[in-house]
C-alpha cells in the first residue's frame, strides 16, 4: 500500500541552526502539507502546498519556515534558525484532491537543544 | 474564529460501545474527518463525513449535523488496541481537536 514517508525520523539540532525535514507524498497525490505537534498537545496546520505554490499556511508558519518541492518526489520543510519551542514532531500528510482524505507520514522527531 | 471542541478522556471497558462527540466552528466547511493516533504515532484515518447522516466503517460509525456543528465517533465490540487518542478534525486544511484519550480497560 502506498505511504508518505518521512525522513529522518528523529533529528537533533543546535538552537540557531537550519533544518530540512523531508518527506516522500504518495506519488499520485496533488496536494501536500505539514503539521506539528509539540508533545502532548494537538496536531497543528502549518502550511498546505498544491502546484508549486503555498496554497494556504497558518500563523505558526512565519518567516523562518519555508516548504519546497525540489524535484517531482521530495516534499521539504526547511526552518531557517531553529528555537527551542520549534522542538515538536513535524507530520507531512498528502491527499489526492483538495478535502479529500490526508494520509500521514511516521513524522520527524525535531528536538531543539 | 476556527474551534474544536471534544472531551479529553474518556474510559470504557472491552466488548462495549463508546460515542466520542465533537462540536466545531469553522471558517470553512469541506468536511469532519475521524482519525486516530496511537501515543508517538502518525494519525490515522478513521472516518469522513460531508453530508449529514451516519457514515458506517466496520465497528466504526460516524455521524454528521452540519446544522448543529456536531459530529460522534461510535466506537462498537471494543478491542484493548483501540485505546488511543481520536482526533476530530474540520476543513481542507484539517483544524484538529486537542483529541479524546480512550482507555479501554479489561
Amino acid at each position: 500500500e502506498p505511504e508518505v514517508t518521512q525522513t529522518p525520523s528523529h533529528q537533533v539540532t543546535q538552537m540557531g541552526q537550519e533544518v530540512i525535514l523531508r518527506c516522500v507524498p504518495i506519488s499520485n497525490h496533488l496536494y501536500f502539507y505539514w503539521y506539528r505537534q509539540i508533545l502532548g498537545q494537538k496536531v497543528e496546520f502549518l502550511v498546505s502546498f498544491y502546484n508549486n505554490e503555498i496554497s494556504e499556511k497558518s500563523e505558526i508558519f512565519d518567516d523562518q519556515f519555508s516548504v519546497e518541492r525540489p524535484d517531482g518526489s521530495n516534499f521539504t520543510l526547511k526552518i531557517r534558525s531553529t528555537k527551542l519551542e520549534d522542538s515538536a514532531m513535524y507530520f507531512c500528510a498528502s491527499s489526492e484532491a483538495l478535502a479529500d482524505i490526508q494520509y500521514f507520514g511516521a513524522g520527524t522527531r525535531l528536538s531543539v537543544l | 474564529g476556527q474551534n474544536i471542541d471534544q472531551p479529553t478522556e474518556m474510559t470504557a471497558t472491552e466488548g462495549a460501545i463508546v460515542q466520542i462527540n465533537c462540536t466545531y466552528q469553522t471558517s470553512g466547511f469541506n468536511g469532519l474527518f475521524w482519525y486516530q493516533q496511537h501515543a508517538g504515532e502518525a494519525p490515522t484515518f478513521l472516518s469522513y463525513n460531508v453530508l449529514d447522516g451516519l457514515e458506517e466503517k466496520g465497528r466504526f460509525s460516524s455521524f454528521l449535523s452540519r446544522s448543529k456543528g456536531y459530529s460522534y465517533l461510535l466506537l462498537k465490540e471494543l478491542q484493548m488496541k483501540d485505546s488511543a487518542s481520536y482526533l476530530c478534525a474540520a476543513d481542507d486544511k484539517l483544524i484538529f481537536g486537542t483529541g479524546t484519550r480512550l482507555q479501554v480497560f479489561p
